[in-house]
């Protein structure tokens, strides 16, 4: 069955630190991958998204994610991170062609110290 | 510009007695629509999903249903709500588009509805 793995459940960081989220599905065909984000008490939102091409890709707030098709790895990264990062954060695949169906990751709840 | 608003925000039920929540979709046509039930730890877990009126897909069974009366507009619902049916369920929609990766696009979050059954 198809399923998307977040390792890191609760990351805590102090203010500058790097970040890198790890983010792995099982699935043998083609995906589309997505990070989203939840920031306290507001909506779901995208962070970035990955079809095809260029596998590093950039999103917003500075945040970037780099598909390895080999390690069927989606991870996301920022170089510094800012306090207002402190959110909760969700890999998503979809495969694209069969289902209509995004399988999600478990999530990882990240805290920024100030 | 499209919007999706899901009502009540929150709601408290007891045991046994009906649900009935609502997502509703502005600004585009023919949305794949989707509800999920979002636990702490446990990420998004898929309820079911529509792609045209009176289609809907059940990923788990449960004691809840699922309909799609016009185009824009999802609805989930129970007869009768069980204690494990608490949760934080958010509805979503993507676009249907045309052929290849397009149709699998990103999705856009409703603010989701907080059940509590008591």
């Amino acid at each position: 069955a198809q399923s998307v793995s977040q390792h890191n459940h609760h990351v805590i960081l102090s203010e500058a630190a790097s970040l890198e989220l790890g983010c792995n599905y099982s699935y043998g065909g083609t995906v589309n991958l997505f990070w989203y984000v939840q920031y306290p008490g507001q909506h779901l939102q995208l962070l970035l998204k990955y079809f095809s091409g260029d596998p590093l890709v950039k999103g917003i707030k500075g945040f970037e994610a780099e598909f390895i098709k080999s390690k069927f790895s989606f991870n996301l990264r920022k170089p510094s991170v800012q306090w207002s990062d402190t959110a909760e954060y969700f890999c998503a695949v979809i495969p694209t062609s069969g289902t209509y169906k995004y399988i999600f990751g478990t999530g990882t709840r990240l805290k920024v110290l100030a | 510009s499209q919007t999706i608003h899901q009502w009540p925000a929150t709601l408290v039920q007891p045991v046994g007695s009906p649900l009935s929540l609502e997502c509703t979709v502005e600004g585009t046509s023919n949305p794949n629509l989707y509800w999920y039930r979002q636990a702490a730890g446990r990420g998004l877990q898929l309820l079911f999903y529509s792609v045209g009126i009176g289609q809907i897909s059940s990923e788990v069974p449960q004691n809840l249903s699922a309909s799609r009366p016009q185009d824009r507009q999802f609805i989930l619902s129970s007869k009768k709500l069980l204690l494990s049916d608490s949760g934080f369920y958010l509805c979503a929609w993507s676009h249907a588009g045309t052929s290849g990766r397009g149709l699998r696009n990103e999705q856009y979050f409703g603010p989701g509805t907080r059940l509590t059954v008591t």
